[in-house]
């Protein structure tokens, strides 16, 4: 069965950097984009961005753009979203998703349990 | 504050049947496909709905969705308490800062 594990939580003070993985098994790791997406405490979904693991090529939302890097090793079927420069209001839940389908016929069948990352100095 | 509109809070009693709506544009829902997800309290979210009105394998026929032009439309018949949850839509934005956006969220309270 499809199963996205992530790596535990974390607490970080401003200015730092944090690197969260995903885990996948169960499927081709190469076969299906990821997503990363947050949700802050008592608000919604955001998106982020995605990898496509089988190239390594990436899209990152235009908030993210300079602050967020997504990689990934094959080897391990892992994907990673590593987030520099942060700030208290970066305090969230991270997602990593599988995704189905591509843009405009996408949606995320396979979602990872979340990792809390807290930023406080 | 989100791309897609969606109210913040819907209510109904067990048994009873209930709608969310999500509104967007034609950048987004009117162009694009539609997906649902239900997210319990403490958890990930859920797929419940994909390709506008399509159900996971799993889910129940209880849960429906539709289209029809810039919104999409999530029901939900036969309310039981543990439907009780956060229900999130989501699309692909086609426009310059192309990428997945999701609505605001709606939370489902049944009575």
């Amino acid at each position: 069965q499809v199963q996205l594990v992530q790596s535990g939580a974390e607490v970080k003070k401003p200015g730092a950097s944090v690197k969260v993985s995903c885990k996948a098994s169960g499927y081709t790791f190469t076969g299906y984009y990821m997503h990363w997406v947050r949700q802050a405490p008592g608000q919604g979904l955001e998106w982020m961005g995605r990898i496509n693991p089988n190239s390594g090529g990436t899209n990152y939302a235009q908030k993210f753009q300079g602050r967020v890097t997504m990689t990934r090793d094959t080897s391990i079927s892992t994907a990673y979203m590593e987030l520099s420069r942060l700030r208290s209001d970066d305090t969230a839940v991270y997602y990593c998703a599988r995704a189905k389908g591509l843009d405009r016929r996408g949606y995320f069948d396979y979602w990872g349990q979340g990792t809390l990352v807290t930023v406080s100095s | 504050q989100s791309v897609l509109t969606q109210p913040p809070s819907v209510s109904a009693a067990p048994g009873q049947k209930v709608t969310i709506s999500c509104s967007g544009s034609s950048s987004n829902i009117g162009n694009n496909y539609v997906s649902w997800y239900q997210q319990l309290p403490g958890t990930a979210p859920k797929l419940l709905i994909y390709d506008n009105n399509k159900r996971p394998s799993g889910i129940p026929d209880r849960f429906s969705g539709s289209k029809s032009g810039t919104s999409a439309t999530l029901g939900i018949t036969g309310l039981q308490t543990g439907d009780e949850a956060d229900y999130y839509c989501g699309t692909w934005d086609s426009s310059l800062s192309a990428g997945q956006v999701f609505g605001g969220g709606t939370k489902l309270t049944v009575l």
